[in-house]
């Protein structure tokens, strides 16, 4: 069954070191999120992507955020001065259709900042 | 701002009992997704609903999205061990999908 993967699983980076966290969505699907999720806490939003564009963002991901699919697999997101409170676990999901539809979760890259 | 009320926070069940947990929203919704979640892990979709009033299964899992459209539950019968988890209601007004808080599932023997 086809699922979607990131690398790495684990990441502990500096304060204010640029961090990319690696996606590989579902491979017939069109749109693409991320998500991130503090310990103990509800999993949010950051962003979604379609058609090499952001269709919508949250208030959390602002100019040190970005998103790319460099190529035809991979989906990226990178934190660009990473911050203590950026500290979570974050998650890659893919769908086939728009939001609405079913979105597929990685496992996802725990980030740590110190 | 739009609120996505999950209920109960927790649940302690023995083993066969039937579980079930809520979620409420304060505007109407398109889609409530239910997922779960184990510790260090991605959630994973359990039950998509698209339509007011549908009662969808899925193996001992039974969801409904509500007729209003602004609330859904989730049923879980005769449970068993591995149903621990973190149960997640998802919904999508418009744009973004949202999660609720979560309800931490325990299942004794």
């Amino acid at each position: 069954e086809p699922e979607v993967t990131q690398t790495p699983s684990h990441q502990v980076t500096q304060m204010g070191q640029e961090v990319i966290l690696r996606c590989v969505p579902i491979s017939n699907h069109l749109y693409f999120y991320w998500y991130r999720q503090i310990l103990g806490q509800k999993v949010e939003f950051l962003v979604s992507f379609y058609n090499n564009e952001i269709s919508e963002k949250s208030e959390i991901f602002d100019d040190q955020f970005s998103v790319e699919r460099p190529d035809g697999s991979n989906f990226t997101l990178k934190i660009r001065s990473t911050k203590l409170e950026d500290s979570a676990m974050y998650f890659c999901a893919s769908s086939h259709g728009p939001p609405a539809y079913e979105q597929y979760f990685g496992p996802g890259t725990r980030l740590t900042v110190t | 701002g739009q609120q996505l009320n999950q209920s109960p926070q927790s649940m302690f069940i023995q083993e066969g009992e039937d579980v079930s947990m809520n979620c409420t929203s304060s505007s109407i919704f398109n889609t409530w997704l239910w997922y779960k979640q184990d510790p260090g892990e991605g959630p994973v979709l359990l039950i998509a609903l698209y339509k007011a009033g549908e009662l969808t299964s899925n193996g001992r899992l039974t969801a409904q999205f509500g007729i209003t459209r602004k609330d859904s539950f989730l049923n879980i019968s005769a449970s068993i061990p591995s149903d621990v988890g973190i149960y997640f209601c998802a919904g999508r007004p418009l744009g973004k999908l949202q999660f609720g808080a979560g309800t931490q599932v325990v299942v004794t023997p």
